[in-house]
């Protein structure tokens, strides 16, 4: 059974640029987070889907960040334009039903912003 | 000042040893995430508990709600065992994060 799926695994990108992440969740879960990890600030949960509809999106640093889950099968992040602080590793993760249940992670998305 | 505070930041032990990693959180919680990060990368999620204790193996979580602390203990400890070890604490759809602790554990 495949786990979560994050694409791609590393991003090298320029400032200014548009980046997108993409997720693909666990068969069968309806729950998926997004998170971002960095030495200074540890893990952050940026935004949280139930049933593909946003729950909360306190997490989201500011606008130039924005997530949508179109299908219970894929969801993508884009920062846009994109800055050097963005420079984290994005974690994807999914649940059966809800942050009451055990979270699967991906294995993350390396992002370097020149 | 950090909603979740976790102790030791760094730890080496010695294989077999016991091993007590420390979580204390100042927020109401709906429940206590233990998390393991793997010298890769990777994030596996170990324990979620809102009371008592739960052991899965060499590995048990336990919390006091009314001190507001769990802790997370590995015995017979392993050089697998390595790696960072997170506690999140969680109030309605809100995660508090630990820094997390790192675990070597030496042949």
């Amino acid at each position: 059974d495949a786990g979560v799926i994050q694409s791609p695994r590393h991003e090298v990108t320029e400032m200014g640029q548009e980046v997108t992440l993409r997720c693909k969740p666990i068969s069968g879960h309806n729950s998926l987070f997004w998170y971002r990890q960095t030495m200074m600030r540890g893990l952050e949960l940026l935004i949280y889907f139930n049933n593909n509809v946003p729950i909360d999106d306190s997490g989201m640093p500011e606008d130039r960040f924005s997530a949508k889950m179109p299908n219970a099968s894929f969801s993508t992040l884009k920062i846009q334009p994109s800055e050097p602080r963005d420079s984290a590793v994005y974690f994807c993760a999914s649940t059966p039903g809800g942050f009451q249940e055990t979270q699967y992670f991906g294995p993350g998305t390396r992002l370097l912003v020149l | 000042k950090n909603e979740v505070e976790q102790s030791p930041q760094n730890l080496t032990a010695q294989e077999g040893e016991f091993i007590t990693i420390n979580c204390s959180y100042s927020v109401g919680i709906s429940a206590l995430h233990w998390l393991q990060q793997h010298p890769g990368g990777g994030i596996v999620s170990l324990f979620m508990l809102s009371s008592g204790k739960k052991k899965h193996g060499r590995l048990i979580a336990t919390i006091n709600i009314q001190e507001k602390h769990s802790s997370l203990h590995i015995t017979a400890s392993h050089p697998r065992d390595s790696a960072v070890y997170i506690c999140a604490a969680r109030t309605g759809n809100q995660f508090y994060f630990g820094t997390g602790t790192s675990l070597t554990v030496i042949p």
